[in-house]
């Protein structure tokens, strides 16, 4: 079983709209770390949050928030109000206590295309 | 500026021709990691190092070398490329010995072609 699942491959959105990429995650630890990344088309890896499982607060940073609920094992990623510049690829990803948080299991990631 | 440097950017090169990919960080992390991402696979570990002189494997390590005589590099070494290592390969560090509680900077990628 994947222990990182973006469900969503592609999505494509006009600007302006709201878009939400889903992360559905897997662990028997108590204690791990979720994280988001983006991959604009340049190629490149961009941080952009980390959560360690013991706080759930959602988190807001311009028009990126994110929401972490520990009884669905998610972790989604909503932009509001998207732009042109945020289309990339984002990946989601998790680390676990059971293996000392040595282990990154990245999900498959989605391809978000914001349109003019 | 803090950054993990990686080069080539770009890489075509023959079967069984040994090549090097490099990899730098200025950060003084301790952590280092290769991976490799391919479509549909996302992103797969190759070989990672918690110190120097301490390397191991990843998930995907076979055809591939690596070595950590220095803090800051952190070569790739494939010592008889083949087509199925054509990739997009990133380096990415860590601040501490596990990455997952820190996260990663990555390096800006090497897209190597094995023709």
């Amino acid at each position: 079983a994947q222990k990182v699942t973006q469900a969503q491959t592609e999505i494509s959105v006009v600007e302006k709209e709201d878009v939400t990429l889903d992360c559905v995650y897997e662990t028997r630890d108590t204690t791990y770390y979720l994280f988001w990344y983006k991959q604009p088309p340049s190629g490149e890896l961009v941080f952009l949050i980390r959560r360690n499982s013991f706080d759930e607060q959602n988190e807001i940073s311009g028009r990126y928030s994110w929401n972490f609920q520990k009884s669905t094992s998610s972790f989604n990623f909503t932009i509001t109000a998207s732009q042109v510049v945020d289309s990339a690829v984002y990946f989601c990803a998790l680390s676990e206590d059971l293996y000392n948080f040595n282990k990154f299991y990245f999900g498959s990631g989605t391809k978000l295309n914001v349109k003019p | 500026e803090a950054q993990v440097t990686q080069n080539p950017r770009y890489l075509i090169t023959v079967t069984g021709k040994k090549l090097t990919v490099t990899c730098s960080q200025n950060m003084n992390h301790e952590y280092m990691s290769w991976y490799r991402q391919d479509p549909g696979l996302g992103l797969r570990q190759i070989y990672y190092s918690m110190n120097v002189e301490v390397t191991d494997k990843g998930d995907v390590p076979e055809g591939y070398k690596v070595s950590r005589k220095e803090k800051r590099n952190f070569p790739l070494i494939l010592e008889s490329p083949s087509p199925n290592q054509t990739s997009l390969y990133f380096c990415a560090s860590s601040n501490g010995q596990s990455p997952g509680a820190y996260g990663y900077t990555f390096g800006s990628g090497t897209r190597l072609t094995v023709v």
